[in-house]
């Protein structure tokens, strides 16, 4: 199965911008998705297909991909922002085709 | 407005069985492909299995291919997990997905709330 890399940690100030990479080769042939999982809730999808974003979610939420990694980037943070952070692809010619990256804990200082 | 309610978790022997539920509303149940994910305690997300809409198609994590067993009722817009031989590290939070209904198929659009699993003698 694919493998996913994203960094444990990101810190950002409120009012700053936050970048949260997911790399690995399936990156540059499918779609990434990203979720956000605050403290004691369920995941929700903030960003699909490498940069749509779903009704209801902040436009400072914003996806891109370059090459083998896609970039969540988190404009104008706020408090409320901090969680942790999750991509997702799916890899079609796998058998366990759903895989998700190993989370990036977002703080803001 | 979608929703999906899981239930079914508790406490189970190792070796034990268990079964989750989710039901659903407030879309076209059989239209859509479901997933069930779960996270360990303090640990991340993991995919566990799939189901297409039809039910015809199925996916398994390695860690539960022959254990688990993924169903769906859309007559009466519900999931199921058939969990057997259950291990220690079973233990998690096991939450129910929806495909994209406004989105995109890959990506899991709405997450029920989960239901606590816990392996242990």
């Amino acid at each position: 199965s694919a493998v996913l890399s994203q960094p444990p940690s990101v810190s950002v100030a409120p009012g700053q911008t936050a970048r949260i990479t997911c790399g690995g080769n399936i990156i540059g042939t499918t779609s990434a998705h990203w979720y956000q999982q605050r403290p004691g809730q369920a995941p929700v999808l903030v960003v699909y297909d490498d940069d749509g974003r779903p009704s209801g979610i902040p436009e400072r939420f914003s996806g891109s991909k370059s090459g083998n990694t896609a970039t969540l980037t988190i404009s104008r943070v706020e408090a409320g922002d901090e969680a942790d952070y999750y991509c997702q692809v799916w890899d079609g010619l796998s058998d366990h085709p759903y895989v998700f990256g190993s989370g990036t804990k977002v703080t803001v200082l | 407005e979608v929703r999906l309610s899981e239930s079914g978790g508790g406490l189970v022997q190792p070796g034990g069985s268990l079964r989750l539920s989710c039901e659903a509303s407030g879309f076209t149940f059989r239209s859509h492909a479901m997933t069930w994910v779960r996270q360990a305690p303090g640990k991340g997300l993991q995919w566990v299995s799939s189901v297409s809409g039809s039910g015809r198609t199925t996916y398994y994590a390695e860690s539960v291919k022959g254990r688990f067993t993924i169903s769906r009722d859309n007559s009466n817009n519900s999931l199921y997990l058939q969990m057997n031989s259950l291990r220690g590290d079973d233990t998690a939070l096991y939450y129910c997905a929806i495909h994209g209904v406004t989105t995109t198929p890959d990506a899991f659009e709405t997450w029920g709330q989960g239901t606590m699993i816990i392996v242990s003698s």
